[in-house]
This record gives structure tokens, C-alpha cells and sequence, in this order.
């Protein structure tokens, strides 16, 4: 079965703060993808990446940068955490061209 | 639990008989189509797939249909059970690259 694991299933950050949020997939997908998930509107892709190294961004990229150094894991990144940034953060890895498998999300709370 | 939407279509239906989860899509060019299951507090669960040369597939207790003539695309789940209360998105991929298009989702609430 496909593993996705992330890394914390709550988090509280004060504004301002720095905030990693990690990502691991077991299946040696190629594709990884952070969304936020928020009452009233659904699933919101912020950034994905087809490969190490490279970034694509998604639909609200703003406030937001990733990471991916290991084909495993891929980063999402709170420059300086905002409370509008309050969200379920939900990770997903996919083979090419195939579905998306998600984490068990982050229900991040920014105060 | 936590809700995952605010005003979403609820699907009320009788523990024990059929549910049929609608879902309109909006791009003739889509080619694959997924259906996901959110339980509250969890993330979206991959159910089951169907490519656009395909009106019919089945897997455990679900059945997925598509009508292309109409941009239509429906979940059945056989013998509801309490277990599959949640909430079910339809997915599709538009543009053959490999990101995927969420609906808003149908929460299914199973009556005793």
C-alpha cells in the first residue's frame, strides 16, 4: 500500500514564526503536491514538484515555498506564518499521469 | 469531527441500501477521473479510478460511472454501511499533465 506520511498532525505557530512542514512518500512517486484545505472552498493545489529539485507552482503559491532534495520527501515552507495561513495542509504523491495518494494532513493553527 | 466543508450537498441515505453520488465535470477533454473518500479529521482516501474509454468499473461494494455525452460521473456504493459516512470527491485530469481538478464534494450521512 502507498505511504504518505507527514510530519506532525497538529501544529501552533505564532505569527511571524518559520514553519516546516514535511512530507514523506514510500513509493518512489514521481509527483508530489501540497494542497490547504479550508471550509467552502475545497482542495487548493500551492506548489508541486515532478522531480527532485524542480517546483512548479499550483493556485495560491503566495506566502509559500517548497522543497525537494530526495525524490521521498518534499517540504512546504511558511516564510513568516500568517493567520490567514491557519489550514489543513494536505500532502499527495502520484506516478505520472495517475491518482493522488494523500497524508493524513496537518491542521495547522497560526496565532 | 472537523468539518471539511461548510454547505456542502448531503446525501442522506438508510443503512443497508444503495448510494449514488453524483458529480458534474466540467472539461470534454478530461481523460481520467478519480473518486476519494475524506473521513472527518483524515485526509482524502483514493477509492477508485476510471479512464474516459471506460463507462463502467467496479471495485469492492463501489461502481463507478461515466457519461461522457453528458459530463457526468457517478459513485454507487452497495449496502451502505456506517463506516462509509464521509465526505466523497469526484477528481479529474484535464490536460494530461498530472495535476487534478477537485469537486467541492457530497457529504453521505448513513441513517440508522
Amino acid at each position: 500500500d502507498v505511504k504518505v506520511t507527514q510530519s506532525s498532525r497538529y501544529l501552533v505557530k505564532r505569527t511571524g514564526e518559520k514553519v516546516f512542514l514535511e512530507c514523506v512518500q514510500d513509493m518512489d512517486h514521481e509527483n508530489m503536491f501540497w494542497y490547504r484545505q479550508d471550509p467552502g472552498l475545497g482542495l487548493r493545489l500551492i506548489y508541486f514538484s515532478y522531480d527532485v529539485k524542480m517546483k512548479e507552482k499550483g493556485d495560491i503559491p503566495e506566502g509559500y515555498s517548497v522543497s525537494r532534495e530526495k525524490k521521498e520527501r518534499f517540504s512546504l515552507i511558511l516564510e513568516s506564518a500568517s493567520t490567514n495561513q491557519t489550514s489543513m495542509y494536505l500532502c499527495a504523491s502520484s506516478k505520472q499521469v495517475g491518482g493522488q495518494y494523500f497524508g493524513p494532513g496537518t491542521r495547522l493553527t497560526v496565532t | 469531527g472537523e468539518s471539511v466543508g461548510l454547505h456542502l450537498p448531503t446525501l442522506s441515505v438508510q443503512e443497508g441500501d444503495n448510494s449514488i453520488i453524483n458529480c458534474a465535470y466540467s472539461n470534454s477533454a478530461s481523460d481520467y477521473f478519480i473518486w476519494y473518500k475524506q473521513e472527518s479529521g483524515k485526509g482524502p482516501q483514493f477509492i477508485i479510478d476510471i479512464r474516459s474509454n471506460m463507462d463502467k468499473r467496479q471495485g469492492q461494494r463501489v461502481t463507478v460511472l461515466l457519461n461522457k455525452t453528458v459530463k457526468h460521473l457517478s459513485l454507487q456504493i452497495a449496502a451502505t454501511q456506517p463506516g462509509d459516512s464521509a465526505v466523497y470527491f469526484c477528481a479529474e485530469n484535464p490536460n494530461r499533465d498530472d495535476k487534478i481538478i477537485f469537486g467541492k464534494g457530497t457529504r453521505l450521512h448513513i441513517l440508522p
